[in-house]
């Protein structure tokens, strides 16, 4: 079973900062997701990475399949990116979508 | 193109209820995946139907059940309900052989009491 650990739990930051975080697994993947969900709990998914970088806007990913770790960052951050920030893994590797493992997420705020 | 849509918005049971979870798969995806998010914690999957069937289970009970229809749309089924079944449910689809990236549904808040 992949264990996933997000770090930090709890993010406070002031409008404009770089913001960074970080995501770890256990086990090989296939696939890891970012996800975004506000309060009320819609969830958007921001990113699927399986090597490599990617870039959204602000938004950029990162990950290191060697190391078992990626990173979501935000630059130029704003009040409006305010959510909890969710890594998840696909382990499995046949067709389709094998159920995702999630992390605990990042509850980030970002003040004015 | 309607995305993932999900009944009822929010749901209260008593213990030892039974409760029915609905989900509409965006168009065009043919996999549904059900997970369930407590408060203040991750979400874990429950299970995922592809072609009727349950392809994948994750360390859910029995209570927990599930359906698809030839629409694919899908039932998530939760019998003898207990306090800790309280959380978020959440359904997420995608097509099985064009991509593996999941669109969810805003979730069924069910509140068991």
């Amino acid at each position: 079973k992949n264990e996933v650990e997000q770090s930090p739990q709890n993010l406070t930051a002031q409008e404009g900062e770089f913001i960074t975080i970080n995501c770890s697994y256990s086990v090989g993947i296939s696939a890891l997701h970012w996800l975004q969900q506000h309060p009320g709990g819609g969830i958007v998914s921001l990113f699927m990475l399986s090597s490599g970088k990617k870039k959204h806007g602000r938004l950029i990913a990162t990950i290191n399949i060697q190391e078992k770790h990626s990173s979501l960052h935000i630059t130029a951050s704003h009040p409006r990116d305010s959510a909890v920030y969710i890594c998840a893994v696909r382990s499995g590797s046949g067709g389709g979508a094998d159920g995702l493992t999630f992390g605990k997420g990042t509850h980030l705020i970002i003040q004015p | 193109d309607a995305g993932v849509t999900q009944s009822p918005t929010h749901l209260i049971k008593t213990r030892g209820q039974q409760v029915t979870l609905r989900c509409s798969p965006k168009s065009g995806h043919d996999t549904v995946s059900w997970y369930q998010q407590a408060l203040g914690q991750g979400p874990q999957f429950i299970f995922q139907y592809y072609e009727e069937e349950e392809r994948q289970r994750g360390n859910f009970p029995d209570r927990f059940s599930g359906h698809q229809f030839p629409n694919y749309s899908s039932e998530l089924n939760v019998n003898a309900l207990l306090l800790g079944d309280s959380a978020l449910y959440l359904c997420a689809s995608n097509h099985s052989h064009l991509e593996v990236w999941q669109y969810f549904g805003p979730g069924t808040r069910l509140t068991v009491t």
